[in-house]
């Protein structure tokens, strides 16, 4: 079974200021998804990707296979960008996902 | 938005009562999830479905059951509800292959007393 964590389990940061969450896995994967939650609110995604980088909007994720880890960028953070950001990984061969515990981020003005 | 309701989207009921919580999608996607998800937790896959009447178990099945008579409907029945299966459950839906994305419905807060 893969493990997947993610750093930091709490961000609070300055509205403007560059963010990075952070996601690790256990065991080879065939995708990386990150997905986003209001509070009190549904689960949208915002990435999936196997390998390199994906670019949308302020939003950027990268994965590197070798490491086995992949990166959430926001640049010029702003406060709606307040959420919960949970990396989810698939493993091959599989149609399930492996969730991470999430990543809440608090953008203050 | 891949046109995923879910039904009730709050109960509260009472320990040893059943109790059913409805998916309806309408993007005709062939896999079905069902997740809770609690504090200090991931979300975590209950049952899934890859087709009609084809359904198998997650992580977290015990106390739960499932049924897919329908592509559009899947069915998460908690036959005695108990307080630990108080939680947020979430329904996804899934097109055909590993390269497609989940798409999530808007949960349904559940409180067992």
């Amino acid at each position: 079974k893969n493990e997947v964590e993610q750093s930091p389990q709490n961000l609070t940061a300055q509205e403007g200021e560059f963010i990075t969450i952070n996601c690790s896995y256990s065991v080879g994967i065939s995708a990386l998804h990150w997905l986003q939650q209001h509070p009190g609110g549904g689960i949208v995604s915002l990435f999936m990707l196997s390998s390199g980088k994906k670019k949308h909007g302020r939003l950027i994720a990268t994965i590197n296979i070798q490491e086995k880890h992949s990166s959430l960028h926001i640049t010029a953070s702003h406060p709606r960008d307040s959420a919960v950001y949970i990396c989810a990984v698939r493993d091959f061969g599989n149609e399930k996902l492996t969730f991470g515990t999430g990543t809440r981020l608090t953008i203050i003005p | 938005d891949a046109g995923i309701t879910q039904s009730p989207r709050h109960k509260v009921t009472e320990t040893g009562t059943p109790v059913t919580l409805r998916c309806h999608q309408t993007e005709n996607h062939r896999y079905m999830y069902w997740y809770r998800q609690d504090p200090g937790h991931g979300l975590r896959l209950i049952h899934y479905s890859y087709g009609v009447k084809d359904t198998d178990k997650g992580e977290v099945s015990d106390g739960y059951s499932v049924s897919r008579s329908k592509t559009e409907d899947f069915l998460l029945t908690l036959e005695s509800a108990t307080s630990s299966q108080t939680s947020v459950y979430f329904c996804a839906t899934q097109g055909q292959g590993s390269s497609y994305e989940q798409y999530f419905g808007p949960g349904t807060r559940l409180t067992v007393t």
